[in-house]
């Protein structure tokens, strides 16, 4: 089972902030790799797949990079709806399909 | 409109049985690999089985031989049979759509279940 790790558990930041959430794979997935978006109460939405294409609708302040086993998603200037927690999602080997364990980005 | 809609959530006691549908609209549902993941109370998202086009399925680690999944195109639907629940069990179900690029890009809203006696 492939396990990813995102750093930090927590972040605190202003809107207007850049801020760079990590995500590590125990091996390499390729660019198997998406990230999603999820508010209380609500189901994830997803920003970006192939570990860089933003999905449909995201807007492009949200950005993905990476391959192999070392991800980053990045936003260029936080605005106040993007306050949430934040998962990446490997694909490449499965099952199982696999979470990292969540970012928390909280107002400073 | 596009979208998924699950049902079936509920209390049930351990070792008992609960069915979870997802329905899905404006979409052809015969064209998409679709899943289920859960998520416990203040915990990280769990995935916990797929199916196939061809009806293929998969099961993580700590669900195989319990729960079960299965699709009926014709009414447009999924569903997730699980059986000898347990209360690491309880948690809210999502069903989702696995798209061309094999991220999930679509969910529902999610439906409750809670194992407990």
């Amino acid at each position: 089972e492939i396990v990813m790790t995102q750093s930090p558990a927590t972040l605190s930041v202003s809107p207007g902030e850049r801020v760079t959430l990590s995500c590590r794979a125990s091996q390499s997935v390729s660019s198997k790799l998406a990230w999603y978006q999820q508010k209380p109460g609500q189901a994830p939405r997803l920003l970006i797949f192939g570990a860089s294409t933003r999905a449909s609708g995201i807007p492009a302040r949200f950005s993905g990079s990476g391959s192999g086993t070392e991800f980053t998603l990045t936003i260029s200037s936080l605005q106040s709806e993007d306050f949430a927690v934040y998962y990446c999602q490997q694909y490449n080997n499965w099952p199982p399909i696999t979470f990292g364990q969540g970012t928390r980005l909280e107002i400073k | 409109e596009v979208q998924l809609v699950e049902s079936g959530g509920g209390l049930v006691q351990p070792g008992g049985s609960l069915r979870l549908s997802c329905t899905a609209s404006a979409f052809t549902f015969t064209s998409y690999d679709m899943h289920w993941v859960r998520q416990a109370a203040g915990k990280g998202l769990e995935w916990v089985a797929a199916i196939g086009t061809a009806g293929d399925t998969y099961y993580s680690g700590s669900v195989k031989g319990r729960f079960s999944i299965s699709r009926e195109n014709a009414k447009i639907s999924l569903y997730l049979q699980m059986n000898s629940l347990r209360a690491d069990d309880t948690a809210v179900y999502f069903c989702a759509r696995k798209d061309y690029a094999d991220a999930f890009d679509l969910w529902g809203q999610g439906t409750m279940v809670t194992v407990s006696s």
